[in-house]
C-alpha cells in the first residue's frame, strides 16, 4: 500500500511561471491538506480539501495560489506568477475520515524561484 | 488561537546521552499532541502521540507525557543514537479547530559518535 505520493519531488520555475504540485492520498483516504515549510521553519497549514470540496483554506494567500482536490486524479496545488518568497518544501498529508491521530505525510515538493 | 512553542536548535549530543526536547502549547479545549521527525530530504513521520491528558506516547525508545496542568509535552529519550539525528516537530491537533495541524518551528538534533 503506497503512501502519499507528491510528484515532482524537487521543482525550478523562474520569477512569473506557474508551479502545479500534485498529491495521490494513500489509498482510502478522502482527506488532504498542504503545508508549506519555508527553510529552517516550520510547517504552516495552507489549505485542507475532500474531494470536490474545499474545507479550510484559512492558510493559503488570497492571491496566486489554489488548490483542488477533483473527483478522480490527484490534488494539485497551483502556484500562478510564481515569486523569489515563495520558495520552499511543499507537503501533502492524507488521512480517513473522523482520523482522531495524526496523518500520513508524503516526501514534499521542493520548490525553487530562480 | 492554537500554538506550539519548542526549544530552539540545534541541539548536539554524544551518542548516549539523555535527550530532553520542551515544547509547550497553548489551545481552547482538549487537543491531541504529536511529534513529528523528519530525516534530511524526506517528509515529516509520525514518532508518538497522546490524545488526552495523563497520557504517555512512546515509541522507538522516545517518550512523551500530555500534562495539561504545565500544557506541555517534552520529548525524552534516555539514550541517543546517531540515527536519531534529524529535526523534530511538535505538534497539536484541536478538535474544535478542524483537523490542521498546528506546528512548533522544530529542533534540530545532532548526535555525534
Amino acid at each position: 500500500n503506497a503512501g502519499v505520493m507528491q510528484n515532482p519531488r524537487h521543482l525550478v520555475r523562474r520569477r512569473g511561471q506557474e508551479a502545479r504540485l500534485r498529491c495521490s492520498p494513500m489509498k482510502g483516504h478522502s482527506h488532504v491538506y498542504w503545508y508549506r515549510q519555508l527553510p529552517e521553519e516550520g510547517l504552516k497549514f495552507m489549505v485542507y480539501l475532500q474531494k470536490e470540496n474545499i474545507i479550510d483554506e484559512s492558510g493559503m494567500p488570497k492571491e496566486r495560489f489554489s488548490a483542488e482536490f477533483p473527483k478522480e486524479g490527484p490534488s494539485i496545488l497551483r502556484i500562478q506568477q510564481v515569486v523569489r518568497g515563495d520558495s520552499a518544501a511543499y507537503f501533502c498529508a492524507s488521512s480517513r475520515s473522523g482520523e482522531n491521530y495524526g496523518y500520513t505525510f508524503g516526501s514534499g515538493t521542493r520548490l525553487t524561484v530562480v | 488561537g492554537n500554538s506550539v512553542t519548542q526549544m530552539e536548535g540545534p541541539v548536539t549530543l554524544s551518542e548516549e546521552a539523555f535527550l530532553t526536547i520542551n515544547c509547550t502549547y497553548t489551545a481552547t479545549g482538549y487537543p491531541s499532541l504529536f511529534w513529528y521527525v523528519q530525516y534530511p530530504g524526506e517528509g515529516l513521520q509520525l514518532l508518538l502521540k497522546a490524545t488526552k491528558a495523563d497520557d504517555k506516547g512512546s515509541n522507538k525508545g522516545f517518550e512523551a507525557t500530555y500534562r495539561k496542568e504545565t500544557t506541555s509535552f517534552h520529548l525524552e529519550k534516555g539514550s541517543v543514537q546517531v540515527s536519531d539525528s534529524a529535526v523534530y516537530f511538535c505538534a497539536l491537533r484541536n478538535n474544535n479547530a478542524g483537523n490542521m495541524l498546528t506546528f512548533g518551528g522544530g529542533t534540530r538534533l545532532m548526535v555525534k559518535p
